[in-house]
């Protein structure tokens, strides 16, 4: 079936690169996402990438995506403690009875150190 | 923007209680999700529900029902509420022909 997976813990310094991985294992998935779920709310979407890209950047945010080895980067430049998140990877089902809908990773936890 | 939204950010519900879970979005999507988020498990999905009086199960159906009588509004129901359905609920909606998921800010609900 088909899995996103995602370490569950990142800590960081304040300014310092963030990198938060995840991979999946539909390859065709045609956009895959990031949700940012800040302390005791809901989640919010971040940033997402077509599958035909390799790279995204954001301001502060660059996705990258190598579909050769279903792999996806978050990374968070010059990391503030407001960044201090659980983060989400997310792609689309392609099967039965919930294709259409998003499959999201576990989260990982990212912990920002002053 | 996208708005939605749950009727209680907090519940305290004592076992065997029924509980309703509300979620209303004000973008005329078609698709509505309710998820329940616990550490280390990520989100499940509950029941979802891709028109007015439908609805699909989803990872974890059992002990939950849902009602979807308007396009809006989307409700999680349990029937007896057990302590092992303490947890968070996140209600979602997605447009049709559309992929990214809107969310509510959750429901933080004990079943004590």
């Amino acid at each position: 079936g088909e899995d996103v997976e995602q370490s569950l813990f990142l800590s960081v310094r304040e300014g310092d690169s963030s990198v938060i991985n995840c991979t999946y294992t539909d390859s065709s998935s045609t956009y895959l996402y990031w949700y940012k779920q800040e302390p005791g709310a809901g989640l919010q979407l971040l940033t997402y990438i077509f599958s035909n890209m390799d790279m995204k950047q954001d301001q502060r945010l660059t996705v990258l995506l190598n579909k050769k080895d279903k792999h996806l980067s978050l990374r968070i430049a010059d990391t503030q403690t407001g960044d201090s998140a659980i983060y989400f990877c997310a792609e689309r089902t392609n099967y039965g009875g919930s294709q259409g809908n998003l499959i999201f990773g576990k989260g990982t936890k990212l912990s920002v150190k002053p | 923007d996208v708005k939605v939204t749950q009727s209680s950010r907090y519940l305290v519900k004592r076992t065997g209680e029924k509980v309703f879970l509300e979620c209303v979005q004000d973008m005329d999507h078609e698709n509505m999700f309710w998820y329940r988020q616990d550490p280390g498990l990520g989100l499940r999905l509950i029941y979802f529900s891709y028109d007015v009086k439908m609805k699909e199960k989803g990872d974890i159906p059992e002990g939950y029902s849902v009602s979807r009588e308007k396009k809006e509004r989307f409700s999680l129901i349990l029937e007896s509420a057990s302590t092992n359905q303490t947890s968070m609920y996140l209600c979602a909606s997605r447009g049709q022909g559309r992929d990214e998921q809107y969310f509510g800010p959750g429901t933080r609900l004990t079943v004590t």
